[in-house]
């Protein structure tokens, strides 16, 4: 089974902290995303990587940077953090390809910035 | 760009009757793909069902069926018989290249 696990299931920061939120994957898959889910909102995709050093812009990236220096692992971070960014955090990853290839998800970091 | 729609933020539904949740999306590109997916309140999050923009038969898994009608653009989760355990979110999402976009979600609650 894959395995995608994110290093932190709750977190509390500070405004303006730099925080880092990490994302492992054990199956070689390609692609890796980042999502945030708010009550009402769904899932918003911030970035995706589809290689090792590759990033593109999801749909919210302001805020945000990531970092994929290894093909397993896959960073987030807020530069500095604001209140806004209280949420859920979902990591994943599948296959890359034309066929299908159902996103595997980490279990979520809850993010809270005071 | 592309975009889902689920416009059931909450449903209740009695157990063993069949539920159908909405989905319907938006994209001008021929090839796509769409998934199902449970949340249920422990956070995670399971995949469901797929069904390609392709594919001339309507996806199944078990008490899952997807009720895909293209011209519509309507992709709808139909669950058989509910049963309590069903009790979750779920998503509807679209997959363009790499990239895979998801709806509000649909609070689903199964009666006794």
């Amino acid at each position: 089974d894959v395995k995608v696990t994110q290093s932190s299931r709750y977190l509390v920061k500070r405004t303006g902290e730099k925080v880092f939120l990490e994302c492992v994957q054990d199956m070689d898959h390609e692609n890796m995303f980042w999502y945030r889910q708010d009550p009402g909102l769904g899932l918003r995709l911030i970035y995706f990587s589809y290689d090792v050093k590759m990033k593109e812009k999801g749909d919210i990236p302001e805020g945000y940077s990531v970092s994929r220096e290894k093909k397993e692992r896959f960073s987030l971070i807020l530069e500095s953090a604001s209140t806004n960014q209280t949420s859920m955090y979902l990591c994943a990853s599948s296959l890359a390809g034309a066929f299908p290839s159902p996103l595997h998800f980490g279990n979520g970091t809850r993010l809270t910035v005071t | 760009a592309q975009k889902i729609t689920q416009t059931q933020p909450g449903m209740f539904v009695q157990e063993k009757e069949a539920v159908t949740l909405d989905c319907t999306y938006d994209t001008s590109d021929p090839s796509y793909g769409l998934f199902w997916y449970k949340q249920p309140s422990s956070g995670e999050m399971i995949f469901l069902i797929y069904q390609g923009s392709y594919d001339q038969q309507n996806a199944t898994e078990g008490r899952y069926s997807l009720n895909f009608q293209k011209a519509r653009k309507s992709a709808n989760l139909v669950i058989s018989a509910s049963q309590l355990g069903d009790s979750a979110m779920y998503f509807c999402a679209m997959r363009l290249n790499e990239k895979l976009t998801f709806g509000t979600g649909t609070r689903l609650t199964i009666i006794p």
